[in-house]
């Protein structure tokens, strides 16, 4: 059984600080990692994904994430927030590829302050 | 493109009552996800078909939910019949292939 755990629930930051979202995963085999972003009202977009190479990768509007297979993490950071990145931020895992089967972890909200 | 619709985007129901939600994938995609989103629970995967076929059907949610894809381009999920603690968002997700998956807007359903 694979989990995900994202273990801050809440995170509150000022516009232009920068931010890091955690999340640790569990399991044994190759595996696919994501994040998604969910503003509110909305259907989760998708952020950025892992699965081989670099472990840094870089998603869309300027967040990045580190894979860490000693750390069994994947946290995602953005280097300078603005105020529209308030939303719930989702870490999945998948077992088989970036799509198939995503079991997600419980979410952080972001709240960006003016 | 467009991408995942989903109808309607809020339904209101009587404890018993029947009700069908509907999604359009992207088009092209041959995998197709329905989610259950509620806040003690999180997101909770209900069925998944690749073209057309059924996956996986929840374990937790056979009893009452039934997910159908009669073509490859629409699905429906069937609550029946509804209780209070069905409230919750349904996302419906697709993708091609097994790669991102890209969800709809979500119908919020609220069971009294």
């Amino acid at each position: 059984t694979q989990t995900v755990s994202q273990s801050d629930a809440h995170v509150t930051v000022f516009e232009g600080d920068s931010v890091e979202l955690r999340c640790n995963y569990s399991y044994g085999g190759s595996i696919y990692l994501s994040w998604y972003i969910q503003h509110h009202g909305r259907g989760l977009q998708f952020l950025l994904k892992y699965y081989s190479g670099n472990p840094v990768v870089q998603g869309v509007n300027g967040f990045e994430a580190e894979f860490s297979k000693s750390d069994s993490s994947f946290h995602l950071r953005k280097a300078s927030v603005h105020w529209s990145d308030s939303a719930v931020y989702f870490c999945a895992v998948s077992h088989n590829n970036a799509g198939a089967k995503l079991t997600f972890g419980g979410g952080t909200r972001l709240t960006v302050r003016p | 493109d467009a991408g995942v619709t989903q109808t309607p985007r809020h339904e209101v129901a009587e404890k018993g009552q029947t009700i069908i939600l509907k999604c359009e994938p992207v088009s092209g995609h041959n995998d197709l996800f329905w989610y259950r989103q509620t806040k003690i629970q999180g997101l909770e995967l209900l069925s998944y078909f690749r073209s057309k076929s059924l996956m996986e059907d929840g374990g937790a949610f056979k009893d009452r939910f039934k997910a159908e894809m009669l073509n490859s381009s629409f699905s429906t999920l069937k609550i029946q019949p509804t209780e209070p603690k069905d409230s919750a968002v349904y996302l419906c997700a697709s993708s091609f292939g097994g790669d991102t998956q890209y969800f709809g807007p979500g119908t919020r359903l609220l069971v009294l």
